[in-house]
């Protein structure tokens, strides 16, 4: 079955730190990748998305590169704030009909302090 | 405009105690999911509503979890007799069709004691 895996945590950095969150995936077909945020107390939102191989998913400074020959979509920011503390969950969806699940990975937890 | 809304955010039950977890949609929103998130887990799919019909009810971890949508909009998430590992954040999830952007609500958090 398809299934997410991504780096534990937590991890804290000090501000203006790079960031790498590691995520790879198990699937069959081409699925969809994405990364959610979870700032506390709110719920997750899609923080970016990649749809086919070697596509770039990019928002709020954050990218990640759909790797189809290492099945990976890791996490990268070069240069994070204090703002980006929150939990992240690379997830997929698979190719073909009736592609609506989303599978999650189990998150990390991520704290940038000043 | 208005997110998914869920109520209660959060919940305490005794063990054997029924629950009933509400979710609003984003209005027009065709889709709509609900998730189960575990202390330290991602998200795990439980059902999904296409309108008022139950399209998928495979993540549903057994038949005291019960969901309607009767009207299309409005959907309840029914747990009953609860049982200590049901304690996790349901999520609610919307979008304007099944393969679009799923919207998340911020989760009810239930505690089974």
């Amino acid at each position: 079955g398809n299934s997410v895996t991504q780096m534990e945590g937590p991890v804290t950095l000090s501000e203006e730190a790079f960031l790498t969150i590691n995520c790879t995936y198990t699937a069959t077909g081409y699925p969809s990748l994405f990364w959610y945020v979870q700032y506390p107390g709110e719920g997750l939102q899609l923080l970016l998305k990649a749809t086919k191989a070697d596509d770039k998913g990019s928002n709020k400074g954050f990218e990640a590169t759909y790797r189809k020959e290492t099945t990976s979509f890791h996490l990268e920011k070069g240069s994070v704030q204090v703002s980006d503390s929150a939990v992240y969950f690379c997830a997929l969806r698979r190719g073909g009909g009736s592609n609506y699940k989303l599978t999650f990975g189990k998150g990390t937890l991520l704290t940038v302090n000043p | 405009g208005a997110g998914v809304s869920q109520s209660p955010r959060y919940k305490v039950a005794k063990r054997g105690q029924d629950v009933a977890l509400r979710c609003d949609p984003i209005s027009g929103h065709v889709s709509l999911f609900w998730y189960q998130q575990a202390l330290g887990q991602g998200p795990e799919f439980l059902t999904y509503f296409q309108n008022e019909a139950q399209l998928d009810k495979s993540g549903l971890p057994s038949d005291r979890f019960f969901a309607e949508r009767p009207e299309g909009s409005v959907s309840t998430l029914k747990i009953q007799r609860t049982q200590q590992e049901d304690s996790a954040v349901y999520l609610c999830a919307s979008s304007l069709e099944e393969e679009y952007e799923q919207f998340f609500g911020p989760g009810t958090r239930l505690t089974v004691l």
